[in-house]
């Protein structure tokens, strides 16, 4: 089992639906959770950035995390074309410089 | 201005050879990461570094080394290329060590 699971898609909806992305993982040390954005050919940009479990909304974007059943989800409510990329959930125990364990990315499209 | 920079942004070369990729990062962060996307687009961690310690991939070949000649830069030196480096690497800076990494534009490397 790998150490975190993400659906790489693709994922398409039209435009103004509600997008629900979703990671699940095995290490029950983990317990910071982003999401990053990776449009094509570039860098992956932080989105979201959650410490343990409960939600955080940022504008359009909400993360939540449940640690209990090891499942984080992205939510985007009123998706743009604008928002089509790659979603990459990521996640760290914290401390040292192991970096973060990232899922393979979901590949968002939304239909304009 | 630009938080995380790597030069070059392209980079194609033939097997066998020896190939560096520079990396600066002006954020004052701590600690340096470098990843591997390879075509699945799937983010591994290769190397992370800060003033004290240089942690390395187990499964990273040792071909591949770390430079960092002050706490803003950390390069990557390639020798003897192969078909299997071509991926698009990534270097990353953080503050919080483990948790939210910052990520440059990527060098894509093409082993010919």
């Amino acid at each position: 089992q790998k150490e975190v699971e993400q659906d790489p898609g693709p994922l398409s909806v039209p435009e103004g639906a509600i997008v629900s992305l979703n990671c699940t993982y095995s290490n029950s040390a983990f317990q910071y959770f982003m999401w990053y954005r990776q449009y094509s050919r570039k860098g992956p940009e932080l989105l979201m950035y959650t410490y343990s479990s409960g939600n955080k909304e940022d504008g359009r974007f909400t993360a939540q995390v449940d640690k209990s059943s090891k499942y984080i989800s992205l939510f985007i409510r009123d998706s743009q074309p604008s928002d089509s990329a790659t979603y990459l959930c990521a996640m760290s125990a914290g401390g040292g410089a192991d970096g973060l364990t990232f899922g393979k990315g979901t590949h968002l499209i939304i239909q304009p | 201005d630009t938080a995380v920079s790597q030069t070059p942004k392209y980079l194609v070369t033939q097997m066998g050879n020896d190939k560096s990729i520079k990396c600066e990062q002006n954020l004052g962060h701590d600690t340096m990461y470098w990843y591997k996307q390879d075509s699945k687009k799937f983010l591994k961690i290769m190397f992370s570094y800060n003033n004290k310690e240089l942690i390395i991939n187990e499964t990273v070949p040792n071909r591949f080394s770390p430079k960092s000649p002050d706490k803003a830069h950390l390069n990557l030196h390639i020798n003897s290329l192969e078909l299997g480096d071509s991926a698009v690497y990534f270097c990353a800076s953080s503050q919080d060590t483990g948790r939210r990494l910052y990520f440059g534009p990527g060098t894509r490397l093409t082993v010919t």
